[in-house]
């Protein structure tokens, strides 16, 4: 069960470079979310989903794009890498808590997060 | 709209001592609770959920966590510190009827031999 697999891990990017970190989930969930970690800020949402085909903006969603294409597979695009990006990114899935199910609410589901890419842009 | 307060940047215990990790929140429904740990350079890991069925939860390596109403707390315990402790810890809060979790800054515990 591999949960939710982050793809690469690691990336030396040129400013003005682009490139795409791609997070895959195999739990069915509605809900994906990118997220980037910096020393001191805590985890910061960049933009989320809710389900396929459609995208939302978090806190910081300047300078990146995101496409949720399939249900599984939720895509973070920087277009021209800044060195501000650098960072790490954390992607995470969960249920949608409102959903019904024989009538009871899944109520307390967690998000589930991916082990994080590491993006340095020089 | 949900709030998550982690009244200490930083904790710092012996080993073989009880930890203490504080959490506040603020919620206009009946929120869901997490608390998760992060260890160095790796990902989140879910250590416990609230469940309304019961107000002490039990977690992964020893830890739990108590869920006070009448506080808005949520506090973080464990009878006895382990060197393999030492990480930093979120506190989350979810709206039931919300699409997004919503973070605690952060508390990072150092564990002292």
């Amino acid at each position: 069960n591999a949960g939710v697999t982050q793809t690469p891990k690691f990336r030396v990017l040129k400013t003005g470079q682009s490139m795409t970190l791609l997070c895959a989930q195999d739990m069915n969930h509605e809900y994906m979310y990118w997220y980037r970690q910096d020393p001191g800020m805590g985890l910061r949402l960049i933009h989320y989903s809710v389900g396929e085909g459609t995208t939302a903006k978090g806190e910081v969603p300047d300078g990146y794009n995101v496409s949720r294409l399939k249900k599984q597979n939720f895509l973070l695009g920087l277009e021209s890498a800044a060195p501000s990006q650098t960072s790490v990114y954390f992607c995470a899935s969960s249920y949608d808590s409102r959903k019904f199910g024989g009538g009871v609410v899944r109520s307390n589901q967690p998000q589930h997060f991916g082990d994080g890419t590491r993006l340095s842009i020089l | 709209a949900q709030s998550v307060t982690q009244l200490d940047s930083h904790v710092s215990v012996s080993e073989g001592t009880p930890v203490l990790l504080r959490c506040n929140y603020s919620s206009s429904y009946s929120p869901s609770l997490f608390w998760y740990v992060q260890h160095p350079n790796k990902g989140l890991q879910l250590l416990l959920k609230y469940t309304s069925a019961a107000t002490l939860v039990k977690g992964i390596n020893g830890f739990e966590a108590e869920f006070k109403k009448s506080e808005t707390s949520f506090h973080l315990t464990k009878p006895s510190a382990h060197m393999s402790d030492a990480a930093e810890y979120f506190c989350v809060v979810r709206d039931n009827y919300g699409q997004n979790f919503v973070f605690g800054p952060g508390t990072r515990l150092s564990v002292l031999p």
